[in-house]
């Protein structure tokens, strides 16, 4: 059973395109979070959700856009692709904020490259 | 603002070697403490976790973290490497009156048979 689920696994596309990346969770967590990892292997917070609700938006561009249709879910759309957004993007849910006592369990990233 | 330090970039090692992965961080409040592992094209895994009682913390694999708070420092640490350890690990904090977990730069392990 997959406890973060992403798809799709790989991303390939042209500058100019919008795309989205989709996050499911089956641990009945009520937090969730995209992270970027950029090339260099650094890994960072973009967004977080509580119940469907936006907790973090850490200074990404308004081109991202995260959606919380249900506790469960996550999505990532990204309008105007950009060379810089190449990345591989990690989803990640936790029963809690981040704040909290509580692990944070990743899915199994999505490598997205812009050409 | 909290930031997580990983000094060893890349550590390369013989099978049976013993291991020990550096981790600071700057915050001087209460903070949950975490190493994770990220095996090659792989997504990340917990090893172990920190959030208060004995510091010395037992995690999967054989591994283990001593938390020592007047070094602000979480170090992992592994008596005896195997080829299989070979990863990408990521030291990660968060503090309680805050909702991010800040990741440390990684440290990548190469163990060699």
């Amino acid at each position: 059973d997959t406890a973060v689920s992403q798809t799709p696994k790989y991303l390939v596309t042209q500058m100019g395109n919008d795309k989205s990346i989709k996050c499911e969770q089956n641990l009945g967590h009520d937090t969730m979070y995209w992270y970027k990892q950029d090339s260099k292997k650094f890994l960072k917070i973009m967004f977080s959700y509580n119940n469907k609700e936006l907790i973090i938006n850490e200074t990404v561009p308004n081109r991202f856009s995260p959606k919380s249709p249900d506790k469960a879910h996550l999505n990532l759309h990204i309008n105007s692709l950009e060379l810089g957004d190449s990345a591989v993007y990690f989803c990640a849910s936790s029963q809690g904020l981040a704040g909290d006592t509580d692990t944070q369990y990743f899915g199994p990233g999505t490598r997205l490259t812009v050409l | 603002a909290q930031s997580v330090s990983q000094h060893n970039h890349h550590v390369i090692l013989s099978e049976a070697a013993s291991l020990e992965l550096g981790c600071n961080y700057s915050y001087g409040g209460t903070v949950n403490l975490f190493w994770y592992v990220q095996y090659p094209g792989q997504h990340l895994q917990l090893l172990l976790k920190y959030f208060s009682g004995d510091p010395l913390v037992k995690g999967i694999k054989g591994f283990e973290a001593e938390f020592i708070k007047s070094k602000f420092s979480f170090n992992l640490r592994k008596p005896s490497v195997q080829w299989s350890d070979t990863a990408e690990y990521f030291c990660a904090v968060n503090a309680r009156v805050t909702d991010k977990l800040i990741f440390g730069t990684g440290t990548r392990l190469q163990v060699f048979p």
